[in-house]
């Protein structure tokens, strides 16, 4: 029952370094997504995969990277960070789309701290 | 561009009483609308999913309903219990996103 996997669970970094998070999941799900939730915000989407080679942005992606090279793994990349990427981050993923009904299913999160 | 609202922002209620939490979106071209709970610390867990062509759906003492032309949703709890206190949020599908569209949640707190 591990369903979505995500390591480490806190992590403080200094302004401009660089680090990965990442998120497995053993449910054999296609579509995968990275969020983040800034205290007392909504979650928003940074970015998301639709399968193996497949990435896209989202609402905020700037300061990410993504990759996906297996159905299990969707590591998101920190290359320099900022102070404004403290935040709470989700990995989610699902059998479809948001236009298919599937729900999406959530890691228990990467609590980020910039300093 | 797609907003979910939640109302109210925080909650507290004695513990055996029903209530009704408020989801409102702005756009209606929605395919699903889901509720979440979270619970401090932890992941977001599915609470239900109701597809847009659906008024209602119910799981035990949770009942949540979707009036898409109106930009609504509500999640009802019955009989309310210490073990409910947690972080409710909900989240619309579809819309021209391509992730889920959520509200900033409601703090339900349940006074034992």
């Amino acid at each position: 029952n591990a369903g979505v996997t995500q390591t480490p669970k806190f992590r403080i970094l200094k302004i401009g370094q660089s680090m990965t998070l990442q998120c497995t999941q053993d449910m054999n799900h296609n579509y995968m997504y990275w969020y983040r939730q800034d205290p007392g915000m909504g979650l928003k989407l940074i970015y998301y995969s639709v399968g193996a080679g497949i990435t896209d942005k989202g609402e905020v992606p700037n300061g990410y990277n993504v990759s996906r090279s297996t159905t299990e793994d969707f590591p998101l990349r920190l290359e320099l960070a900022a102070p404004s990427q403290t935040s709470v981050y989700f990995c989610a993923s699902s059998y479809g789309t948001v236009y298919s009904n599937q729900p999406q299913h959530f890691g228990d999160g990467t609590r980020l701290s910039i300093l | 561009k797609q907003e979910v609202t939640q109302i109210p922002a925080a909650l507290s209620v004695p513990e055996g009483e029903n209530l009704v939490l408020n989801c409102s979106f702005t756009d209606s071209a929605i395919y699903n609308l889901q509720w979440f709970r979270q619970d401090p610390g932890k992941g977001l867990t599915s609470l239900l999913l109701i597809q847009s062509s659906q008024r209602e759906q119910t799981s035990g003492r949770l009942n949540a309903s979707l009036d898409k032309s109106s930009g609504r949703s509500t999640l009802y709890i019955a009989a309310s219990q210490p073990g409910d206190s947690a972080t409710y949020l909900c989240a619309v599908g579809g819309g021209g996103a391509d992730g889920l569209t959520f509200g900033k949640g409601t703090h339900l707190i349940i006074q034992p």
